[in-house]
Parts: C-alpha cells; structure tokens; sequence
C-alpha cells in the first residue's frame, strides 16, 4: 500500500518557470491538503480539497493553482515561481470523521 | 478563524525524564480534533496522538499522552521516559469537522533529549 505519494522529491527551478507538483494517494480519502513548510513557520496550509472537482483555499494561497480532477490525485501548480515559493511542500489527506491524516514524504523545491 | 500556537520553539529534556510540550487553539467549532506529530531530522510526519473534542477521557499513546483541557483551549503533548531518539521537531494540528475542514498546524516546537 504506497498511501500518499509526491512526485518529484526534488526540483530546481529558475525564476519565472512552471512546475506542477503532484499529490497521489491511494486510501479513496475524500480530503487533500497542500502545506509548505519554513524555518520557524511550522506548515502553513496553502490550498486544500474536499472531495473530486472542489478546491479551497488555505492560509497562503497567492502564487498557487490546484486541481482535483480525479479523486486520487491534488495537483499543486506554481505559474511564475518566485524566489519566495523555495520550501519544502507537503501533501497530506484524510476522510471524514478520521483520527490520522496522512502525509507524503515531502518534495524540496529550490527557485534561484 | 481557527488558529494553533505553539509557544516553545526549544526544549529540553534529559534522557528518562518526561516532557510537556504546550498547545493552544482557538475555534469557534463545536466539534474539532486535535492532532499532534513528530518530524525528525529526516523530515517524514510521524502521526503521535489523536484527541476529538467531545472525548471525555485524555488521549494516550504508548509513552505519549494528550492532557485536553477544553475549558482551556489547551492540548499539550506529553512524553513520559524520554529517549534519545524523541529529539524531533514536533507540531500540534487542529482540524475543525463539518464546516471548513481544514487541517492546520502550529509553528512547532524542537525537543532535544540529552544522555
């Protein structure tokens, strides 16, 4: 059972250039979350889902898109990445009522 | 609006002693879970313990246990018989039921455990 897989673990991007991370979790959970985490900032929420074809937005949205096409997988879109969207990007999900969510093992992003 | 703090950035704690490490939330939701992992040096979230908002009993985990006091708005964490391998980044998490959804955390706090 994989659970919740990121894709990729690590990418370099220029400033200016797109990218899409992806979140692919197998346990049929109706919610998915999207955090990115800085030095001393903990994870911060930056859009999330609850359930296929709906998204919402988190605490720190500006300069992401996502998309829940298919239930399985939350798409995480950087149009014009920023020096400032260098993190560590976590993916988590979870169904309703649930005691545990679950997270991916996380993808490093660099923007020089 | 809900919001998690968490006011200790450090800790520390000799090895076999126990810890408490602090957690206030603020929800205007009735029904809510508390959440609290653990991130170690290697950067996976480990989930530690569960705490819903209507269960009357504190939540315990093997070595870890949740002291919810609700009045309070409080869910520390705590780790009885600490060991070496408890040194982590560890992070408190709320996620209201029903209306919104949303799962989120506070700014964490690093436990080190020293021999």
């Amino acid at each position: 059972n994989a659970g919740v897989t990121q894709t990729p673990k690590f990418r370099v991007l220029k400033t200016g250039q797109s990218m899409t991370l992806l979140c692919a979790q197998d346990m049929n959970h109706e919610y998915m979350y999207w955090y990115r985490q800085d030095p001393g900032m903990g994870l911060r929420l930056i859009h999330y889902s609850v359930g296929e074809g709906t998204t919402a937005k988190g605490e720190v949205p500006d300069g992401y898109n996502v998309s829940r096409l298919k239930k399985q997988n939350f798409l995480l879109g950087l149009e014009s990445a920023a020096p400032s969207q260098t993190s560590v990007y976590f993916c988590a999900s979870t169904i309703q009522g649930s005691t545990e969510a679950f997270f991916g093992q996380g993808t490093r992003l660099t923007v020089v | 609006a809900q919001k998690i703090t968490q006011t200790q950035p450090g800790m520390f704690v000799q090895e076999k002693e126990a810890v408490t490490l602090d957690c206030t939330y603020d929800t205007s939701d009735q029904s809510y879970g508390l959440f609290w992992y653990k991130q170690p040096s290697s950067g996976e979230m480990i989930f530690l313990i569960y705490q819903g908002s209507y269960d009357e009993q504190n939540a315990t985990e093997g070595r870890y246990s949740l002291n919810f006091q609700k009045a309070r708005k409080s869910a520390n964490l705590v780790i009885s018989a600490s060991q070496l391998g408890d040194s982590a980044m560890y992070f408190c998490a709320m996620r209201a039921r029903g209306r919104t959804d949303k799962l989120i955390f506070g700014t964490g706090t690093r436990l080190q455990v020293f021999p």
